[in-house]
């Protein structure tokens, strides 16, 4: 089974543009996640969405904004970009809320910006 | 203090040792508790998960939590050179959808 698809894997931004990236569940996971996992860092929870609703949000700087679509794929927007946003973006999905933790990552989007 | 609190190695063993991982925590609100495994350049894979204080076995692998203590561990028997990973603890409140990672353990396995 097709697992949950990321893209672009890598992107390459300037400073103050903007960048978009895109998430594609498993199918039949209504739940999606972001995180942020800087060089060396642990995975940092961005925002989540249930049922196309947001479902919780974590460290999401308000020049990020995310949204989940009625095919349940989710696409988070970053404008404004800083240095500091490099880092890996990992899309998860699940099935069901509230679930237990057990996520399914995507292979990460590498966002560079220079 | 971060919530969760792992040692990041990097830790390095020959084939066939016996691995331990840590992770400590201060919410006593967590109830679910994971691990994960992230290969180089890739997205982290659920390797264990448990809910309640107590072990849990599956293959080489065990995964041990208390409760009391605010202490989970991994056990990696019989270490394998595909063992080699950053080893990720992850915790989640009951009805809270965020995981909150630790910072990850570097394994090293050496044939």
């Amino acid at each position: 089974a097709a697992g949950v698809i990321q893209s672009p894997r890598h992107l390459i931004k300037e400073k103050r543009e903007t960048a978009t990236l895109k998430c594609y569940p498993i199918s039949r996971h209504d739940t999606v996640y972001w995180y942020q996992q800087g060089p060396g860092q642990d995975p940092q929870f961005l925002i989540s969405f249930y049922e196309k609703m947001q479902s919780d949000k974590g460290s999401i700087p308000d020049r990020f904004s995310a949204q989940q679509f009625s095919d349940y794929h989710s696409e988070l927007n970053m404008s404004s970009l800083e240095l500091g946003d490099s880092a890996l973006y990992f899309c998860a999905s699940a099935p069901g809320q509230p679930n237990t933790g057990e996520l399914f990552f995507g292979e990460g989007s590498r966002l560079t910006v220079l | 203090q971060k919530e969760v609190e792992q040692d990041p190695g990097p830790l390095s063993v020959p084939e066939g040792a016996i691995v331990s991982l840590n992770c400590t925590y201060s919410n006593s609100a967590f109830q679910y508790f994971m691990w994960y495994r992230q290969y180089s350049r890739k997205g982290p894979e659920l390797l264990m998960y448990t809910y309640s204080s107590g072990n849990k076995e599956d293959g080489r692998f065990t995964a041990q939590v208390d409760k009391s203590s605010k202490y989970i561990s991994l056990f990696i028997r019989d270490s394998q050179p595909s063992d080699s990973a950053t080893y990720l603890c992850a915790m989640k409140q009951g009805s809270n959808y965020k995981l909150t990672f630790g910072k990850g353990t570097l394994l090293t396995v050496n044939p």
